[in-house]
């Protein structure tokens, strides 16, 4: 009965792989995010999408490329991985109503990947 | 562009004490400053919310203040316990966007 879910929980590869993360969500909320935390606890957003179309792409690398297949799935792939990308990726999800309103975002438990 | 600056990065309290922790704005469209708080290992979880109609908001031991003029927002913890310590992140979402931009975070640990 997991809210948000996210595999794998750890993630170790090498530089120059390439890596997927999933995150599922049975809230039945219509928007998904995802965000980056880095060594020192900054949490970044990096993308958000609203029933399968993307809303949000912050300045990041076009390695990084997420995809929707539906409102409830929003998966994230990572080609050429690099040191820098060492990171816990949070996905999370809310209910935004069609004005925009912001309301809770729930987060999963994140995926700490590690690149060697 | 958009910014939380939030203080003090690291706060030490004892058991018993009160906590307070700041965080200022620059977008002045901003309408919704949640707080988040991430024990460590853990998730980001929202322990309270404010919009900008309203200056303040309790929940048990919990508080939130908003200066919508000098774009301030203070989380106030009293009567805190070990099981406070942890990671609190305030942030900030502008009208109409969910897109939350978050502070740098305040790791608080309460000492018994």
């Amino acid at each position: 009965d997991t809210a948000v879910s996210q595999t794998p929980k750890y993630l170790v590869t090498q530089m120059g792989n390439d890596k997927s993360i999933k995150c599922e969500q049975n809230l039945g909320h219509d928007t998904m995010y995802w965000y980056k935390q880095d060594s020192k606890k900054f949490l970044k957003i990096m993308f958000s999408y609203n029933n399968k179309e993307l809303i949000i792409n912050e300045t990041v690398p076009n390695r990084f490329s997420p995809k929707s297949p539906d409102k409830a799935h929003l998966n994230l792939h990572i080609n050429s991985l690099e040191l820098g990308d060492s990171a816990v990726y949070f996905c999370a999800s809310s209910q935004v109503l069609s004005t925009g309103k912001a309301y809770e975002q729930y987060f999963g438990p994140g995926t700490r990947l590690t690149v060697t | 562009g958009e910014n939380v600056e939030q203080h003090p990065s690291t706060l030490s309290v004892q058991e018993g004490d009160s906590a307070v922790i700041k965080c200022t704005y620059s977008d002045s469209a901003s309408n919704y400053f949640p707080w988040y708080k991430q024990e460590l290992g853990k998730r980001p979880q929202l322990i309270i919310d404010i919009r900008s109609n309203v200056g303040e908001k309790k929940d048990q031991r919990i508080a939130v203040t908003l200066n919508k003029t000098a774009k301030h927002f203070s989380l106030h913890i009293t009567e805190t316990q070990p099981e406070d310590s942890a990671v609190y992140f305030c942030a900030a979402s502008r009208r109409n966007t969910d897109k939350l931009i978050f502070g740098t975070g305040t790791r608080l640990q309460v000492f018994p």
